[in-house]
């Protein structure tokens, strides 16, 4: 059984760009979440999707970071514009239902120069 | 919220030797406490998880251990391998709330000297 996939991997961009990630979950899982790893420290959860609806968002900068979930299958979480801080890693993970034991993906590490 | 803390943050240990990682919490209500494996590069690997209903599990070479009276519990690691370097986080969460969040500690950098 596939894990969770994430893409890409690693990117570098300049400060004020934009930049998107995407994670498929592993089949069949409902829940989604979206966590933020800085260097040195524990995942910190930004977004919880339920199927398509986001039930647990307030961790998430809304003021620059955006995500969707449109078929409630794979996700994508956006920051627009990125900054300095946002160097960090992206994880995505899924759980059959909220409450079950979580899987992580492999991360996108972001890099903003 | 809830809030997790993790000691220590980095060990070494010699190949065969036992390692045990502890953590605390501060929210009662938690009710699962699982321990994620992280290497190089790579995502949290779940690795072990206990319930509050329990008070020990063990899979093999490592065991959990749950103290809900003082909202305390432990990773014991026997028998230790050189694979076994890695971050090790604990988390803690209640199940039984709509929200379900995973509260992680910091980590510790475990590493197995051959």
């Amino acid at each position: 059984e596939a894990g969770v996939v994430q893409s890409p991997r690693y990117k570098i961009i300049e400060k004020k760009q934009p930049v998107a990630f995407w994670c498929n979950p592993i089949s069949g899982h409902n829940t989604l979440y979206w966590y933020l790893q800085n260097l040195g420290q524990g995942p910190e959860l930004l977004i919880r999707y339920e199927n398509e609806e986001a039930v647990d968002d307030s961790q998430l900068p809304k003021d620059r970071f955006s995500a969707e979930r449109l078929k409630g299958v794979d996700s994508t979480l956006k920051i627009q514009p990125a900054e300095l801080g946002d160097s960090a890693v992206y994880l995505c993970a899924s759980s059959f239902r909220t409450g079950n034991e979580q899987y992580f993906g492999p991360g996108t590490r972001l890099t903003v120069t | 919220g809830e809030n997790v803390e993790q000691h220590p943050s980095t060990l070494s240990v010699q190949e065969g030797d036992s390692a045990v990682i502890k953590c605390t919490y501060s929210d009662s209500a938690s009710n699962y406490f699982p321990w994620y494996k992280q290497e190089l590069g790579k995502g949290p690997q779940l690795i072990i998880d206990i319930r509050s209903n329990v008070g020990e599990k063990k899979d093999q070479r490592i065991a959990v251990t749950l103290n809900k009276t003082a909202k305390h519990f432990s990773l014991h690691i026997t028998e230790t391998q050189p694979e076994d370097s890695a971050v090790y986080f604990c988390a803690a969460s209640n199940r039984g709330s709509t929200l379900g969040r995973l509260y992680f500690g910091r980590g510790t950098q475990l590493t197995v000297w051959p």
